[in-house]
């Protein structure tokens, strides 16, 4: 089945932990992305990467590290999470950066206290 | 600057018929997309427009116009089920490749 996958799917953590959130996708997609969800904000994306090895910031990546070195995986990293980073994380695919749909993997709802 | 405006919350009752409208203002257009997304769960892709015009499909239907900077998506014989928020998205290429701007979505509750 084609789709994208994250785990963990909750968490809670506390301050300065460091924790890494995975998500892989099987449709050898070359798109992928990271946002965040928050109440009032809508959706926010946080890093892209257009393809293997290549990696950009979105619109709020302060905190939050990526890396792309297999097409398949693209993990979200923290670092030191902070409570101001308690939100749900979605990543997202696609075939390509042009194409017109993205897919998205079932979130990750994170509590950092 | 960058912005999508779309009502935060509608109320329909099914059966009937709902136009959600959204208004943009971005530094550069690409096609604009309609997801729907249930709470607790992953937004969906709807609908995708780049030109001018409507595009149906099935109860839904989008439609798009550049010179005004605004969309509509029209839900027909509206059903339960499609009490959910939807998102308002534009690719911008005046930044980078690929990248969605998402409105903060509008909540629709459908009514028996």
């Amino acid at each position: 089945e084609a789709q994208v996958t994250q785990n963990p799917r909750y968490l809670i953590t506390v301050t300065g932990k460091k924790l890494t959130v995975t998500c892989s996708q099987n449709m050898n997609h070359e798109y992928m992305s990271w946002y965040r969800q928050d109440p009032g904000l809508g959706l926010r994306q946080i890093y892209y990467s257009m393809n293997v090895e290549v990696t950009d910031k979105g619109d709020v990546p302060e905190g939050y590290k990526v890396s792309r070195k297999e097409k398949r995986n693209f993990p979200l990293i923290l670092e030191s999470p902070s409570p101001n980073q308690t939100s749900l994380y979605f990543c997202a695919s696609s075939l390509t950066g042009a194409s017109y749909e993205q897919y998205f993997g079932p979130g990750t709802r994170l509590t950092v206290t | 600057g960058q912005n999508i405006d779309q009502p935060t919350e509608m109320t329909a009752t099914e059966g009937a018929i709902v136009q959600i409208n959204c208004t943009y203002q971005t530094s550069g257009f690409n096609g604009l997309f309609w997801y729907q997304q249930h709470a607790g769960e992953a937004p969906t892709f709807l609908s995708y427009n780049v030109l001018d015009g409507l595009e149906e499909k099935g109860r839904f239907s989008s439609f798009l116009s550049r010179s005004k900077g605004y969309s509509y998506l029209l839900l027909k014989e509206l059903q339960m089920k499609d009490s959910a928020s939807y998102l308002c998205a534009v690719r911008d290429y005046g930044g980078s490749q690929g990248n969605l701007i998402f409105g903060k979505g509008t909540k629709l509750s459908v009514k028996p």
